[in-house]
């Protein structure tokens, strides 16, 4: 199974800042046939389910704002959050859908300082 | 509107049974393969059964194999997940999910304790 390694597990922020959630995969999640990483990125807050964010690691689902952004290939990626609001905070974790199964990382929990 | 809504959830002893339902709406749940993921209290998310569109292949996580068994009835929109021999460590909220289209029911909490 694909290991996903999520850094860091929690991060204090305040608002308007621009924060960085890494994850790393064991293997490469990118197809040599399409060119395309298969890696998601999820938000889930309190109470709710996990909602897509940003599918082929880079590919902003319809509806999310364009504050989050996902980038990298191969074995690296990143969340980016521009000007982090309030609403915002909440855990995130990615996800490979490159093989089966599909596997997610251990969470970062976004927190206000 | 997309919908998956979960039910059939409890309070069980270990050692007993239970089967979830996930009912589908909003789009053709017949085209896609369907996933069962669980998140126990506080805890990440864990991915447990995968079945195809069309039921022709079933994927279990090593944590349930052998113990629950995932189903689907396309005429009615229905994913279902049997849960036997039900131990504390089940103790989770359980998601129905169309993980390939980013499709997530609500959840539905199942607790195993004496």
């Amino acid at each position: 199974d694909i290991v996903m390694t999520q850094s860091p597990s929690s991060l204090a922020v305040s608002a308007g800042e621009t924060v960085t959630i890494n994850c790393k995969s064991s293997q490469s999640l990118l197809s040599s046939g399409n060119q395309k990483n298969y890696l998601a990125w999820y938000q889930q807050k309190p109470g709710q389910s996990p909602k897509l964010l940003i599918y082929l690691a880079s590919t902003r689902e319809s509806g999310v704002p364009d504050r989050f952004i996902g980038s990298g290939s191969g074995t690296d990626f990143t969340l980016t959050i521009s000007s982090v609001q309030a609403e915002d905070l909440a855990d995130y974790y990615c996800q490979q859908h490159y093989s089966y199964p599909p596997t997610f990382g251990a969470g970062t929990k976004l927190e206000l300082k | 509107e997309v919908q998956l809504v979960e039910s059939g959830g409890g309070l069980v002893k270990p050692g007993s049974s239970l089967k979830l339902s996930c009912v589908a709406s909003g789009f053709t749940f017949s085209s896609y393969g369907m996933h069962w993921i669980r998140q126990a209290p506080k805890k990440g998310l864990e991915w447990i059964a995968l079945i195809y569109y069309d039921s022709s292949n079933k994927y279990y996580a090593d944590s349930v194999k052998g113990r629950f068994t995932i189903s689907r009835d396309n005429s009615k929109n229905t994913l279902y997940l049997e849960m036997n021999s039900l131990r504390s460590e089940d103790t989770a909220m359980y998601y129905c999910a169309a993980l390939s289209r980013g499709y997530w029911g609500q959840g539905v909490m199942v607790t195993v304790s004496s």
